[in-house]
């Protein structure tokens, strides 16, 4: 397996813009998790899903993000507008379920996003 | 919210130096995870531990978790080059959304020769 695969890597976009970032968790995995990352406020946990519904999304900052999970293989973090304060490194990870309530978590590579 | 704080913020040690990382919870945890972040990466997961009171060893690194399963702790022994990065605790909650993962505020580590 590949991993988990996000995309794209890198994302220049000009305030007030629409944003989509992707992701592709590994085969198998039952839970998907995005993660904002700066320097300021950490690793925060935004939003995550347990076979393709969304279980937690208290950590969305506000209105102007949503995620999807349309199916077992793909989900999408889209802001709209974005705003400069939505500059962040955001992470996607997935994990399968154990008996002793989960697993280790597989990171992508992460989306660098700037918004000027 | 629960909340999980890690200190120090940053540590800056000599090579083969020692290194402790501490972590708390403001909730009691069903389990706690280790993973490390190198510069310009993405977190790897490193451990995990389940069980009250728990110690776990990898080479140079022990694990260990609180007898309350609020607190966590990670010890580096003879720190090298190659250890560099920002360690994090994560944490489980134990009543509630068993599997939401809330990470600490992370520990950054620098080594120098």
């Amino acid at each position: 397996d590949a991993g988990v695969i996000q995309s794209p890597r890198h994302e220049v976009t000009e305030m007030g813009q629409e944003v989509t970032l992707r992701c592709k968790p590994i085969s198998g995995h039952d839970y998907l998790f995005w993660y904002r990352q700066t320097m300021m406020r950490g690793l925060e946990l935004l939003i995550y899903f347990n076979n393709n519904v969304p279980i937690d999304d208290s950590g969305m900052p506000e209105d102007r993000f949503s995620a999807k999970m349309p199916n077992a293989s793909f989900s999408t973090l889209k802001i709209q507008p974005s705003e400069p304060r939505d500059s962040a490194v955001y992470f996607c990870a997935s994990s399968s379920p154990s008996t002793s309530g989960g697993t280790e978590a597989f990171f992508g590579q992460g989306t660098r996003l700037t918004v000027v | 919210g629960q909340q999980v704080m890690q200190i120090p913020q940053y540590q800056h040690v000599q090579e083969g130096e020692d290194f402790t990382t501490y972590c708390n919870s403001s909730t009691t945890l069903s389990n706690i995870q280790w993973y490390k972040q190198r510069p310009g990466g993405h977190p790897v997961f490193l451990i995990q531990l389940v069980k009250s009171g728990e110690v776990k060893k990898q080479k140079r690194l022990t694990f260990q978790f609180g007898e309350a399963k609020k607190n966590s702790s990670l010890h580096i022994t003879a720190t090298q080059t190659t250890d560099v990065g920002t360690y994090f605790c994560a944490g489980r909650p134990f009543t509630g959304t068993a599997s939401k993962l809330t990470f600490g505020t992370g520990t950054r580590l620098q080594v120098t020769l």
